[in-house]
């Protein structure tokens, strides 16, 4: 079946600190490949995505590459913030009855210091 | 606009007890899904609609769970004789064409059951 294993957390890191957060994921067919980011108190918010092979996602400083060959989806980003402290979720999108069911990771807890 | 809204947000019942969640997506989306989430985990996928047909329900774990959107707006998850395995978050997600990658997240109904 289709899964998404997620670096463990949680990861404290100091402020501008580099940041990467691992995704492996296993699927049949050709998935699209999503980070959510959940702020405390709010609902999930779409990060980045990536819906084919070498692409490459990035928003507000973070970036994914979608790997084929190692089935990887790894998020990046060079200095963390203190606003950067969430719990962030790697995700994978297949059809399923013409719309795309999301499989999730088990999110990891990331903590920013000042 | 406003995005997706879900209540009530929190949710407290007794073992046994009837629920019933409900979901307003984004004005004018024809995808809404269903999601649970429990404490420390990554959502999993319940159940998807596409306008007012249920076109997905493998992931509602029993028959005790049940899902309807009758006029292709608002929806409603409703679970009978609830169980303490039913504690979780439920939440609701909306995208605006059945194809589309992004899913736009409600805050959730934290569910708890005594």
């Amino acid at each position: 079946g289709n899964s998404v294993t997620q670096m463990e957390g949680p990861v404290t890191l100091s402020e501008e600190a580099f940041l990467t957060i691992n995704c492996t994921y296993t699927a049949t067919g050709y998935p699209s490949l999503f980070w959510y980011v959940q702020y405390p108190g709010e609902g999930l918010q779409l990060l980045l995505k990536a819906t084919k092979a070498d692409d490459k996602g990035s928003n507000k400083g973070f970036e994914a590459t979608y790997r084929k060959e190692t089935t990887s989806f790894h998020l990046e980003k060079g200095s963390v913030q203190v606003s950067d402290s969430a719990v962030y979720f790697c995700a994978l999108g297949l059809s399923s009855g013409s719309a795309r069911q999301l499989t999730f990771g088990s999110g990891t807890q990331l903590t920013v210091l000042p | 606009g406003a995005g997706v809204s879900q209540s009530p947000r929190y949710k407290v019942a007794k073992r046994g007890q009837d629920v019933a969640l409900r979901c307003d997506p984004i004005s004018g989306h024809v995808s809404l899904f269903w999601y649970q989430q429990a404490l420390g985990q990554g959502p999993e996928f319940l159940t998807y609609f596409q306008n007012e047909a249920q076109l997905d329900k493998s992931g509602l774990p029993s028959d005790r769970f049940f899902a309807e959107r009758p006029e292709g707006s608002v929806s409603t998850l409703k679970i009978q004789r609830t169980q303490q395995e039913d504690s979780a978050v439920y939440l609701c997600a909306s995208s605006p064409l059945a194809a589309t990658d992004t899913q736009y997240f409600g805050p959730g109904t934290r569910l708890t059951v005594l």
